[in-house]
């Protein structure tokens, strides 16, 4: 089974509507992390957001915020007010045990055009 | 600017060859990683060290090799290379803590004529 999940190939938005990229997860650990990525066209990969397992709270950097439920294995990345630069792929990853030595596993991701 | 540098950017070079990618991890950062990026599989985890010693292995070759120097650059060796070997290739680092995120140098683009 895929330890991550993102269903979603591509998304379309318009400039300064939010948009909700899907990210599932399947772990057994009690204690991971979660984090987000993007990747514009230039190729580099660039660090979002991050959220833990034993976070009350959902995490938020910038328009960049973490929709995590925990019981559905869920970490939907928001963002609000969409910019033409965000038009790029946005990576969810997961880091299983909390050592923090372990590596990270990747979606497939999801493509996101934002349009004017 | 992630503080991770990748040499070189970019890598042409023929099958059956070898080529050596170099990654210099951001300052205070002991852990470097390894990652192959392609259309067809996504994002691979190929290899982690920490601290000059080997932690993890993934989908790695055997035609592949690497090492952490006591400076804790990293280099990823590909030997006779392949048609398949074209990809983006990623060092990341990070810092001790499960909270900590890799950042990413911008890659090796590597083309195999």
């Amino acid at each position: 089974a895929q330890k991550i999940t993102q269903t979603q190939p591509g998304m379309f938005v318009q400039e300064k509507e939010a948009v909700t990229l899907d990210c599932t997860y399947d772990t057994s650990d009690q204690s991971y992390g979660l984090f987000w990525y993007k990747q514009p066209s230039s190729g580099e990969m660039i660090f979002l957001i991050y959220q833990g397992s034993y976070d009350e709270q959902n995490a938020t950097e910038g328009r960049y915020s973490l929709n995590f439920q925990k019981a559905r294995k869920s970490a939907n990345l928001v963002i609000s007010a969409s910019q033409l630069g965000d038009s790029a792929m946005y990576f969810c990853a997961m880091r299983e045990g909390g050592s923090g030595y372990s590596t990270l596993t990747f979606g497939k991701g999801t493509m996101l055009l934002v349009s004017p | 600017d992630s503080g991770v540098t990748q040499t070189p950017k970019h890598l042409i070079t023929a099958t059956g060859q070898r080529v050596t990618l170099r990654c210099s991890p951001r300052s205070g950062d002991l852990s470097v990683y390894w990652y192959q990026q392609s259309l067809d599989q996504g994002l691979q985890f190929l290899i982690q060290y920490y601290n000059g010693e080997e932690r993890a292995k993934g989908n790695i070759l055997e035609r592949f090799s690497a090492q952490q120097f006591p400076d804790l650059h990293s280099e990823l060796n590909l030997s006779s290379l392949e048609l398949g070997d074209s990809a983006l290739y990623f060092c990341a680092s990070d810092r001790i803590g499960s909270g900590q995120p890799q950042h990413f140098g911008d890659g090796t683009r590597l083309s195999i004529l």
